[in-house]
């Protein structure tokens, strides 16, 4: 079955350092999201992205953050600078094309930010 | 803005037995979509049931069902004949009706761990 998957599993990196977190959705899909968990909070939405640009972001996607899919298979989410209060799961979700439809969601990529 | 408010953080149940998680809303939609996702220890999210706010009757996929007040903002998961496989965390979230890129911002709460006992 077609999964969402996503790398690193964990990393751990100096507070200011960039962070390139990766995805590769479902094949077929046509929307892509990211989405993060502060340990002991709620899953968040950060970004979605369709026809190749940014169709929604939330008040956390600021300056620091970017995505891009540079090849039609990956999407990354690109943090800058790092802060410590960016040490949270990131997880990338991918949807086909249907209203109100089901998110598929990678297992996610843990970051931690020292 | 939208909330979503799951008021157990953790719950337990025998195997074979019933068990129901409770979430509440706050939407000004009037169209929307309310979803049940399953997050597996060390595993990814799968959404377990899908409810649609215009459609009166509750979904249900197997042994899994919801309770869907719409005009009490409630949306209750009940998991029939518990199975060890279905410890999880379990997040219910919204999702307001959109088009094209402006759907998928989905809203969590902040999830019902589930352990199922032997």
């Amino acid at each position: 079955e077609p999964e969402v998957t996503q790398t690193p599993s964990h990393q751990v990196t100096q507070m200011g350092q960039e962070v390139i977190l990766r995805c590769v959705p479902i094949s077929n899909h046509l929307y892509f999201y990211w989405y993060r968990q502060i340990l002991g909070q709620k899953v968040e939405f950060l970004v979605s992205f369709y026809n190749n640009e940014i169709s929604e972001k939330s008040e956390i996607f600021d300056d620091q953050f970017s995505v891009e899919r540079p090849d039609g298979s990956n999407f990354t989410l690109k943090i800058r600078s790092t802060k410590l209060e960016d040490s949270a799961m990131y997880f990338c979700a991918s949807m086909l094309a249907e209203v109100g439809g089901e998110l598929f969601f990678g297992e996610g990529s843990r970051l931690t930010v020292l | 803005a939208q909330t979503v408010t799951q008021s157990q953080p953790e719950m337990s149940v025998q195997e074979a037995e019933t068990v129901t998680l409770s979430c509440t809303y706050d939407t000004s939609e009037n169209n929307y979509y309310l979803f049940w996702y399953k997050q597996p220890p060390s595993r990814q999210m799968i959404l377990v049931i899908r409810q649609e706010a215009y459609k009166q009757q509750n979904a249900t996929e197997n042994r899994f069902s919801v309770n869907f007040q719409k005009a009490a903002k409630s949306f209750s998961l009940k998991i029939s004949d518990s199975q060890l496989g279905d410890t999880a965390m379990y997040f219910c979230a919204f999702m307001k009706h959109g088009y094209g890129g402006s759907q998928g911002n989905l809203i969590f709460g902040k999830g019902t761990k589930l352990s199922v006992k032997p």
